[in-house]
This record gives C-alpha cells, structure tokens and sequence, in this order.
C-alpha cells in the first residue's frame, strides 16, 4: 500500500518568514495531493490540493508543487501570520476525494509562527 | 448546512464495554470514511462506505464493525472496547473531489 513521509515535525519560523513542508510517497499510481489544516480540537480542514497532471498550484499564501519522478510534494506558505499556527497534514490517494483506499496520511507537522 | 457532524465529543468507556459513535453528513455525499487518530500518527482509515449499505476494511478494522444506515448516516461501534482504541476518531465524507471532515470525537479506554 502507500506510504507517505512528512518532513519536519516540527517547524518553528518568525511571522512574516516563509515555511515550506515536504513530503515523499511510494505508490507512483497515486494522483492526488491534498494538504489539511488542524487546529487543536478540530477536524482536519483542506487548504489545498494538487493533482497529477499539474507541478504547482497557488493560492494567495499558499501554494503546492508537486514532482511525480521523484515522488514528493511540498507545501509553501509565504509572509506567515500568527494563526498560521497549527499542525498540517499532506496525504496521498490514487483517486480525487480518497476513493475506496481512503487517504493515506503524513504524520504531521506542527508549524509555530514565532511573533 | 453543517457538513459532518459527530456525537458525541467526548467519551470515556471501561476496557470491555461497547459503544456506538454517531456521524451524519448532509451533503447528499456518497462516499464516507471512518478514521482514527493517535499521538504523532498521521489519521488511519478504518471503515469507508461507497454507499447505503456497502462498506468495506481499511488499515485499522480490527476490533470496531460500522453501519451505514441510510445515505447521511454512517456509525462505528466497538463491541468491547480495549485501551489500545484510545484515540480520536473523525468521519469523513466525499464529493468525489474532496474529503470533508467532522470535528471528531476524543475516546478515552480505561
């Protein structure tokens, strides 16, 4: 099945620095790359995604690039703000939405924006 | 519109005793999922269902059974919980272009 890593755990960046966040995965018939947003008790929230058939998307302060050869995907966040702060997940699926398989999570990042 | 709900929020159960944790969607969405949580692990599939009255084992099914009891609803029961289940489980639901979660639910295991 798939294996995805996420890279660093921890990211500790001062408001207004840029965080970027890496990620590999294993199955190269995955074609979906979203990225998840969670706040402490909440829900994991879709920030943004990419699919195959593109390298990169934007969107205002974030953006994702995405690298099939070599299997990894990043997500930038440039001029951080205080409620940045969070933990963000990037996951993997062959299929838009999870499919059958579901998502395939990374273990996590914590981003705190130092003021 | 409130998207994913799940009840209840909190919950605390002695090891051996069952219950069911609750999840609708009204989103009129096919698709839903069942995950788990558990301290630096990113979230683990353990039920998803294609549809009313389909489901199908993800990567953690042991020891939890789901029902999918109409298009909204979809429940996770554990029949005699055990400390290893303590964690926090999200349900989620699809369009079939993104996964919507809950706000999950904290269960505790004595």
């Amino acid at each position: 099945g798939e294996n995805v890593e996420q890279h660093p755990s921890t990211l500790s960046v001062q408001e207004g620095d840029s965080a970027v966040i890496k990620c590999t995965y294993s199955d190269s018939a995955s074609n979906y790359f979203p990225w998840y947003k969670q706040e402490l008790g909440k829900g994991p929230q879709l920030i943004i995604d990419i699919r195959s058939n593109v390298g990169e998307k934007k969107d205002q302060r974030i953006a994702v690039t995405l690298n099939k050869t070599a299997k990894h995907f990043s997500l930038h966040i440039t001029e951080t703000q205080p409620e940045d702060s969070a933990v963000y997940f990037c996951a993997a699926s062959k299929y838009s939405g999870g499919g059958a398989d579901g998502l395939t999570f990374g273990k996590g990042t914590h981003l705190i924006i130092q003021p | 519109n409130a998207g994913v709900t799940q009840t209840p929020k909190f919950q605390v159960l002695k090891t051996g005793q069952s219950m069911t944790l609750q999840c609708a969607q009204d989103m009129n969405h096919n698709s839903m999922y069942w995950y788990r949580q558990d301290p630096g692990m990113g979230l683990r599939l353990i039920y998803y269902s294609a549809s009313e009255g389909t489901t199908d084992k993800g990567e953690v099914p042991n020891g939890y059974n789901v029902s999918r009891l109409n298009k909204r609803e979809f429940s996770l029961r554990l029949e005699s919980a055990a400390p290893s289940q303590t964690s926090v489980y999200f349900c989620a639901s699809t369009d079939a272009d993104t996964q919507y979660f809950g706000p999950g639910t904290r269960l505790t295991v004595l």
